[in-house]
This record gives C-alpha cells, structure tokens and sequence, in this order.
C-alpha cells in the first residue's frame, strides 16, 4: 500500500537557519503530494502541493519538488520564522482505484525556532 | 478553498456512550472524508463519504463502531459508538476542492473518553 515516511523529529533550529524536512513515499499510482502544517492550537492547514513530477510547491517562503526519481518530495525554508514553529506532515493523495482522494501522512516533524 | 466547520469543538465523554460528530461546509462537495488523529500521532483515514452511497472504510474501521451518515452535499456526521479511552482522539473531517486535489480540514474535535 501507500506510505510516507518523514525524517525523525523534532528539529530545533534558531531565527533565520537553514530548514530542510526530508520526506519519501512509495505509492502504486502516480500520487500528488502535499506538505500540511498544524500550528499549535490549530486545525490542519494546507502548506503547498505538487501534482506531477518536476512540479515545484511553493507558499509563504517554502518549497517542495517532486522528484519522481528519487520518490522525494522535501520540504525547505532559507530562514524560518519563531512563527514557522508548528508540526508538518508530507502527505500523498493516490488517485487511482479505490483509494481514489484518500491522503495518506507521514509521522509528522515537530519544527522549533528561537528567536 | 472551503470553509468547514465542526461541532462539538470538543467533549468529554465516559465510556460505553456514544458521541455524534457534526460536519458543515460552506459549498457542495461530492466526497467528504473522516480522519482521526490519535495523541501525538498522524492522521488515519476512517472513512469517505459520499452523499447517496454508503460510506468506504478504511481496514481496521468498521461501520458499527463509526457509523457516518451524509444526507446531502454539505453535511456530514461521524458516531463514535461504545467509546473506550482508546478512542480518546481528535476527529477531523475534511473535503477535496472541486477539480483542486487539495483537501481541506476542519477544525476538528477533540474527544476524550474516561
């Protein structure tokens, strides 16, 4: 079946680092992905999404490729925000037979800035 | 996007009750979908739900303990039947965009069972 799988968390990085949120798949159909992010006392919110490969997500200084080849689909921010601190799930929507429009998560990566 | 909303926000519930999870959307939409997120945990489909059908669950979810009604094209609601505390969960529910493959969640309900 489908799976995502996220790199281990949580991450803590400081004002204005680097941040990077490895994320892979498997996936029997041709999937689209998505990275959601949840902040802290709120729903899930829709970060970005790809729905082929090469297509390149982007939203609020974030971004995500689809590379096909390598089943990848990573999350990277040039420099985070104290407000970017929240949880973020790379997910995979599999649009073919019976898991038509299901979204299948990964674990989840708990980011924390400091200021 | 959609607006979606939830009711209860959240309840406390004693086990062998059952709770009834509202859902409401501000447009028409074809699938609705039941997610629960258990503590510290992702999110797990249960169901979809598709107005004039019944619903498809997910393995490991059966519709005696999760029976979901979708009378039209703008509501839905989950039951939580028998609860035990390990249905203590959030319960989200959530739609796909027409034409988008985005979905869009709800604020979800957080339901805790002592």
């Amino acid at each position: 079946g489908d799976s995502v799988t996220q790199m281990e968390g949580p991450v803590t990085l400081s004002e204005e680092a680097f941040l990077t949120i490895n994320c892979t798949y498997t996936a029997t159909g041709y999937p689209s992905l998505f990275w959601y992010v949840q902040y802290p006392g709120e729903g899930l919110q829709l970060l970005l999404k790809a729905t082929k490969a090469d297509d390149k997500g982007s939203n609020k200084g974030f971004e995500a490729t689809y590379r096909k080849e390598t089943t990848s689909f990573h999350l990277e921010k040039g420099s985070v925000q104290v407000s970017d601190s929240a949880v973020y799930f790379c997910a995979l929507s599999d649009r073919s037979g019976t898991s038509y429009g299901k979204l299948t998560f990964g674990q989840g990566t708990i980011l924390t800035v400091h200021p | 996007s959609a607006v979606i909303s939830q009711k209860p926000s959240r309840d406390i519930c004693q086990r062998g009750t059952s709770l009834t999870i509202q859902c409401q959307v501000d447009s028409q939409v074809t699938m609705m979908f039941w997610y629960r997120q258990q503590p510290g945990q992702s999110l797990t489909l249960i169901a979809t739900a598709n107005q004039g059908s019944e619903a498809t669950y997910e393995s490991g979810f059966v519709i005696d303990k999760f029976p979901i009604s979708r009378p039209n094209l703008t509501f839905s609601t989950l039951t939580v039947s028998n609860m035990s505390p390990e249905d203590s969960s959030i319960y989200l529910c959530s739609v796909e965009g027409q034409g988008t493959y985005e979905q869009y969640f709800g604020p979800g309900t957080r339901l805790t069972v002592t």
